[in-house]
């Protein structure tokens, strides 16, 4: 079973800051999903990506393989920003009674004016 | 094209009872995934459906259960209610699941007491 961990688990940044968060897994994968949520549960889905890096807007996310690594980058932070961030793994055996996501715990993130 | 859509959005249940959710996917997306969000757990995978079929099962008792109809809709059932039910219940549309965007709904709150 594959296994996902997240850091920090809380972050406090000031507005303008480059925040990183960070996503490691124990096995595999076919694809990382970052996921945002905000206060009162919507979750929306940032990036997916199986290997390189991925850009949009202010948000990146990088991936390594090799090193079951990924990390979202945030460049000038707003407090709009301010959201729980999750990284999610879809596992490798997607498509059997074995398939699952499996989620970190999530990353709170508070930018503050 | 209109996102996906959860009904109801808020539900009180008494233990014991059962309880019907609605999803309905974005047009076009055949595979509608479930989640539990609880504090204590952070996000669970339920199951997922594509084309009328459950294609993959999270690690739940037989009380969770759901179905897919031929318009792609899901609703998920919950039989004999506890206490520990209670949570955010998220759906996620695909267009065909798997290493393929997914497309959240806003969740419907379920509180049993």
């Amino acid at each position: 079973k594959n296994e996902v961990e997240q850091s920090p688990q809380n972050l406090t940044a000031q507005e303008g800051e480059f925040i990183t968060i960070n996503c490691s897994y124990s096995v595999g994968i076919s694809a990382l999903h970052w996921l945002q949520q905000h206060p009162g549960g919507g979750i929306v889905s940032l990036f997916m990506l199986s290997s390189g890096k991925k850009k949009h807007g202010r948000l990146i996310a990088t991936i390594n393989i090799q090193e079951k690594h990924s990390s979202l980058h945030i460049t000038a932070s707003h407090p709009r920003d301010s959201a729980v961030y999750i990284c999610a793994d879809l596992s490798r055996n997607y498509g059997g009674s074995q398939g699952n996501l499996i989620f970190g715990k999530g990353t709170k993130l508070s930018v503050k004016p | 094209k209109a996102g996906v859509t959860q009904t109801p959005r808020y539900l009180i249940k008494t233990r014991g009872q059962q309880v019907t959710l609605s999803c309905s996917p974005i047009s076009g997306h055949r595979s509608v995934s479930w989640y539990q969000q609880t504090p204590g757990q952070g996000l669970q995978f339920l199951f997922e459906y594509f084309s009328e079929t459950q294609r993959n099962k999270g690690n739940f008792p037989g009380r969770f259960s759901g179905r897919q109809f031929s318009n792609s809709r899901s609703e998920m059932n919950v039989s004999t209610l506890e206490l520990g039910d209670s949570a955010l219940y998220l759906c996620a549309s695909s267009l065909r699941g798997g290493p393929y965007e997914q497309y959240f709904g806003p969740g419907t709150r379920l509180t049993v007491t």
